[in-house]
């Protein structure tokens, strides 16, 4: 079974630029969370979607947004990057609700806002 | 407001010895916590995870343990290895928000 995978791996915006993040779930996973990653703060949830519906948000501006397709395929998409965007972005899939069943983590994203 | 705490940014531990994380929460609606491991390069894995109707869990080398009046839950690694090294996250679900809350991490070095 493929794991969880996430596109494009590395990338490199300039600030006030926009980038959008995809993450395809695991065959059978509803659920995907979006999580930033920075040293330190840690792993900070961003947003959770489960069926296409937004589920739950984090404590993130507007400008953090996503999505989530009918194939269970999500995009996460940041407008107008700050150079405090530069992160490594999580995103975790599983079949149902996060924190109620296991979570599959992808690679990340690694983001570098110059 | 960080609910979920991990005091320790770091540990260093000898292989073979025992290895302890810790892990406090201010939540006292989460009841159900869980242990992630992150390799660099790689996602976090899960570990193993504690239900609050328990006070132990145990997995081979990993045994997470509860404190629920003190709001502490660890994870014992015995014996520690090499290969265990790297950050450890703890992360508590439960409430009414649904949504899994991770700690700041453990980076856990285990030197041969």
């Amino acid at each position: 079974k493929a794991g969880v995978t996430q596109t494009p791996r590395y990338l490199i915006k300039t600030r006030g630029q926009q980038v959008t993040l995809s993450c395809s779930p695991i065959s059978g996973h509803r659920s995907v969370s979006w999580y930033q990653q920075t040293p330190g703060q840690g792993l900070q949830f961003l947003f959770e979607y489960f069926s296409e519906t937004q589920r739950n948000k984090g404590n993130f501006p507007g400008r953090f947004s996503g999505r989530q397709f009918s194939n269970s395929r999500s995009e996460m998409n940041v407008s107008t990057l700050e150079l405090g965007d530069s992160a490594l972005y999580l995103c975790a899939s599983s079949w149902g609700l996060a924190g109620a069943s296991e979570q599959f983590f992808g690679p990340g994203t690694r983001l570098t806002v110059l | 407001d960080q609910q979920v705490k991990q005091n320790s940014p770091s540990l260093s531990v000898q292989e073979g010895r025992i290895s302890i994380l810790n892990c406090d929460y201010t939540n006292s609606m989460f009841d159900y916590f869980l242990w992630y491991k992150k390799y660099p390069a790689e996602g976090p894995t899960f570990l193993i995870s504690i239900s609050s109707i328990k006070d132990k869990n145990e997995d081979g080398r990993f045994t997470v343990f509860l404190n629920k009046s003190a709001k502490h839950l660890s994870l014992h690694i015995v014996p520690s290895q090499p290969g265990d090294s790297a950050v450890y996250f703890c992360a508590a679900f439960g409430g009414s928000n649904y949504k899994l809350t991770f700690g700041k991490g453990t980076l856990l070095t285990v030197n041969p």
